[in-house]
């Protein structure tokens, strides 16, 4: 079946790193995304990635292999307004999202 | 970014009624749509894709005779709540690709209370 995988819920402290993982089983693949989530609101668009590596934006980096099964989103430099869930959702041969359940991440001062 | 307007942004709604929410596509022509469903606290559950001119494809265990879909044009997909039940109240998401199918954006969301 298809499953992707995340963290429930994480804690980090503004100012500092923190790098969100998330494993995925899919029929075919055609790329991998991040999405932020705010309580209450829609998801926004932060990355995708479907070639092997890291990908920089800013203060946001997303990370694929392919080969595990793997990526990550990395936030340098927390702000307080980065409190929010993140969503990883993998794209099958269909082309259709297949979401993980979300990491909340709280950011502490 | 490709933008995508939901209307409206929240209703309340006696049970018993019917509720429609409209999406769209508002810098770039969608071919397909997608409708979710977001419960407090909850991942995004697709209902269902909608690609213009055709019906909409409907996920395992979704009434397709209660949640009505119509993607009348390139620009514009419509859901339908019809007979709304307060079990029926949640947060309804659209979402719509541009033209490179790996870029999916969403609409700001439609909270529906039905009392």
């Amino acid at each position: 079946g298809q499953n992707i995988d995340q963290p429930t819920e994480m804690t980090a402290t503004e100012g500092a790193i923190v790098q969100i993982n998330c494993t995925y089983q899919t029929s075919g693949f055609n790329g991998l995304f991040w999405y932020q989530q705010h309580a209450g609101e829609a998801p926004t668009f932060l990355s995708y990635n479907v070639l092997d590596g890291l990908e920089e934006k800013g203060r946001f980096s997303s990370f694929l292999s392919r080969s595990k099964g793997y990526s990550y989103l990395l936030l340098k430099e927390l702000q307080m307004k980065d409190s929010a869930s993140y969503l990883c959702a993998a794209m099958d041969s269909n082309y259709q999202l297949i979401w993980g359940a979300g990491t909340k991440l709280i950011i502490k001062p | 970014g490709a933008v995508v307007s939901q209307h409206p942004s929240w209703v309340i709604c006696k049970s018993g009624t019917s509720v429609k929410i409209e999406c769209r596509s508002l810098d770039f022509q969608a071919t397909t749509m997608f409708w979710y469903r977001q419960f407090p606290k909850q991942s995004l559950m697709l209902m269902a894709t909608s690609n213009e001119g055709s019906k909409a494809t409907y996920e395992q265990g979704v009434e397709k005779d209660k949640f009505l879909i119509n993607h009348a044009s390139l620009t514009l997909s419509t859901l339908t709540v019809t007979s709304a039940h307060p079990e029926d109240s949640s947060f309804y998401i659209c979402s719509a690709n541009t033209a490179e199918p790996y870029e999916q954006y969403f609409g700001p969301g439609t909270r529906l209370t039905v009392t």
